[in-house]
């Protein structure tokens, strides 16, 4: 079953408190990108990556690091998350070749 | 870069009746066109899509139509029932899996019965 599988679904952090969210597709796909969403904002992308070892930043990328070392893999690191992180994050990925995108499950992060 | 403004943010509407979420995208080079339903605490999923070389896609209740010279795009949803009750996005980019898609800011559909 194709799938885009993030980690962990629901945390609460303090603030400063470095955390990664995972994220993991079973398509093979090279594009993969994180989006966070706010209410009345819509989806906001952070980052993307194009294929492995290639990412670059999207529309909202203060406060995040992410990486590409293996194709299947793409985390989101906040190195040091402040209250305005507070959000509903989505890893998304594609095909090269295709238009659909595949969204992950959600991960609710909140810092307090 | 592109910008996609949708409206309107609410939309209530009895059941039965039609509902219509229309958004339109700044840049002429967009060419895919696609709408997702948000349930509640759950992820976007792709309910239709469009490129720019047709000027609608019917898919059961739900049909969507482009107008390019305008650029605006609309999704229609006939016969609604409780369970469209969802937010609704658009968004718009390049075809190609490797390009952005712009997220419009959403459409929260309530369906009373």
């Amino acid at each position: 079953e194709a799938q885009v599988t993030q980690n962990p679904r629901y945390l609460i952090t303090v603030t400063g408190k470095k955390l990664t969210v995972t994220c993991s597709q079973n398509m093979n796909h090279e594009y993969m990108s994180w989006y966070r969403q706010d209410p009345g904002l819509g989806l906001r992308q952070i980052y993307y990556s194009m294929n492995v070892e290639v990412t670059d930043k999207g529309d909202v990328p203060e406060g995040y690091k992410v990486s590409r070392k293996e194709k299947r893999n793409f985390p989101l690191i906040l190195e040091s998350p402040s209250p305005n992180q507070t959000s509903l994050y989505f890893c998304a990925s594609s095909s090269r070749v295709a238009d659909t995108i595949y969204f992950g499950e959600g991960s609710w992060l909140t810092v307090v | 870069g592109e910008n996609v403004e949708q409206h309107p943010s609410t939309l209530s509407v009895q059941e039965g009746d039609s509902a219509v979420i229309k958004c339109t995208y700044s840049d002429s080079a967009s060419n895919y066109f696609p709408w997702y339903k948000q349930e509640l605490g759950k992820r976007p999923q792709l309910i239709i899509d469009i490129r720019s070389n047709v000027g609608e896609k019917k898919d059961q209740r739900i049909a969507v139509t482009l107008n390019k010279t305008a650029k605006h795009f609309s999704l229609h949803i006939t016969e609604t029932q409780p369970e469209d009750s969802a937010v609704y996005f658009c968004a718009a980019s390049l075809s190609g899996g490797y390009n952005k898609l712009i997220f419009g800011a959403g459409t929260r559909l309530a369906v009373h019965p």
